[in-house]
């Protein structure tokens, strides 16, 4: 079975301290998304990786980066976290097709 | 960019009903469709995939029809039971030019059974 494992199930922060997010595949899968998912949103795309070192923006970056060293690890960056990233994030990878996903980090910025 | 739109944004139905969630994506280029359950305090998993190739899939009691013309991507639920009562995501695929692919949900049905 696949396995993708988030690093924190809940985190509290402070506005304005820079977060990190780790998520972790086990499966060598090339593709790795970050997604923040919000009630009547659905799940948003905010940054995804196709290859090691190599990072696209999705619909909503603003205030995030990512970082991926190395294949098994895409880490989200939220450089000075606001209120408005109070939110579930999702990390996902997949090979080709199917995307399997994370158990979540709920993230509260206070 | 790619957006999809989904509807209704909540379903309740009658067990034993059917249950049927639309989806219309705007970028003629995407090439795969995915639908993910996402049941209560867990992770979405996949139920049912569609390629652009093909119109239609079945699988036991879900099937996906897919009208490429149209943009429009459905899910139907046959004879739906309590256990199929979650939240249901569509989402559509695209190839990037760079290389990988990356994936657009929408932004999802909250499905009610009623037993």
């Amino acid at each position: 079975d696949v396995k993708v494992t988030q690093s924190s199930r809940y985190l509290v922060k402070r506005t304005g301290e820079k977060v990190f997010l780790e998520c972790v595949q086990d499966m060598d899968h090339e593709n790795m998304f970050w997604y923040r998912q919000d009630p009547g949103l659905g799940l948003r795309l905010i940054y995804f990786s196709y290859d090691v070192k190599m990072k696209e923006k999705g619909d909503i970056p603003e205030g995030y980066s990512v970082s991926r060293e190395k294949k098994e690890r895409f880490s989200l960056i939220l450089e000075s976290a606001s209120t408005n990233q109070t939110s579930m994030y999702l990390c996902a990878s997949s090979l080709d097709t199917e995307a399997f996903f994370g158990q979540g980090t709920r993230l509260t910025v206070v | 960019g790619e957006n999809v739109e989904q509807h209704p944004s909540t379903l309740s139905v009658q067990e034993g009903d059917s249950a049927v969630i639309k989806c219309t994506y705007s970028d003629s280029a995407s090439n795969y469709f995915p639908w993910y359950k996402q049941e209560l305090g867990k992770r979405p998993q996949l139920i049912i995939d569609i390629r652009s190739n093909v119109g239609e899939k079945k699988d036991q009691r879900i099937a996906v029809t897919l009208n490429k013309t149209a943009k429009h991507f459905s899910l139907h639920i046959t004879e739906t039971q309590p256990e199929d009562s979650a939240v249901y995501f569509c989402a559509a695929s695209i190839s990037i030019l760079t290389g990988g692919f990356k994936t657009i949900f929408g932004a999802g049905t909250r499905l009610f059974v009623k037993a």
